[in-house]
């Protein structure tokens, strides 16, 4: 069974203060790994998909990266408006939908 | 602007009441998708159509109901039925085209049953 866990639940950084977030997963055949922000009271914002080990993918301060047990999400000099849940989903060759893991809740403290 | 539209954003409702979830999308993405939100968790599918007239089970379908009558629509009805209805819904759609193509959703549906 593909299964997905993101750790920490939950993080508090200083404005300016890099860190990195993690997603470990299983999965018998990987299709995609995604990263998404959510924002109180919003859906899902698409931020990355990385289909294999080795890949990495950059938007202003985020850097998403892949290995074959887990990704991580590094976040560079982060800024207040960084403040959301991150969301890791994979999708499987196997499986018939998304698996979600339940989030890191990112507060950026000015 | 392309996107998927939930309404209403916020709904109020009675035990033992039926109550619909509206989607709508312009996308033009044959596939949507229904999922429950709850504190803690991670997303739980509840249906999936992957094109008009014909939709499957998620992992959570039960006392749920849906349609696909139009590529553009997939309404969610929460019934009676449904043991524990309050919860934040999202709606979702992705093009079927390309291997590993993410889902877009909607801003969501927020779900209160008294």
């Amino acid at each position: 069974e593909d299964q997905v866990t993101q750790s920490p639940e939950a993080l508090r950084l200083q404005e300016g203060e890099s860190s990195s977030l993690n997603c470990s997963y299983t999965v018998s055949g990987l299709r995609g790994l995604f990263w998404y922000r959510q924002d109180p009271g919003k859906g899902p914002e698409f931020l990355f998909t990385l289909y294999s080990a080795g890949e990495e993918k950059e938007k202003e301060r985020l850097k998403a990266t892949l290995t074959k047990k887990e990704s991580f999400l590094h976040i560079t000099a982060p800024k207040p408006e960084d403040s959301a849940t991150y969301l890791c989903a994979l999708e499987g060759n196997y499986g018939q939908n998304f698996v979600f893991g339940p989030g890191t809740r990112l507060s950026v403290l000015p | 602007d392309g996107g998927i539209t939930q309404s209403p954003k916020y709904l109020f409702r009675k035990e033992g009441q039926n109550v619909t979830l509206s989607c709508e999308q312009n996308l033009n993405h044959d596939a949507m998708y229904w999922y429950r939100q709850d504190p803690g968790q991670g997303l739980r599918l509840i249906y999936y159509s992957q094109i008009v007239n014909d939709f499957q089970k998620g992992d959570i379908a039960e006392g749920y109901s849906v349609s696909r009558e139009k590529k553009e629509s997939f309404p969610l009805t929460v019934t009676s039925a449904q043991k524990n209805p309050t919860a934040f819904y999202l709606c979702a759609s992705r093009g079927t085209g390309n291997i590993g193509s993410p889902l877009h959703f909607g801003n969501g549906t927020r779900l209160t049953v008294t």
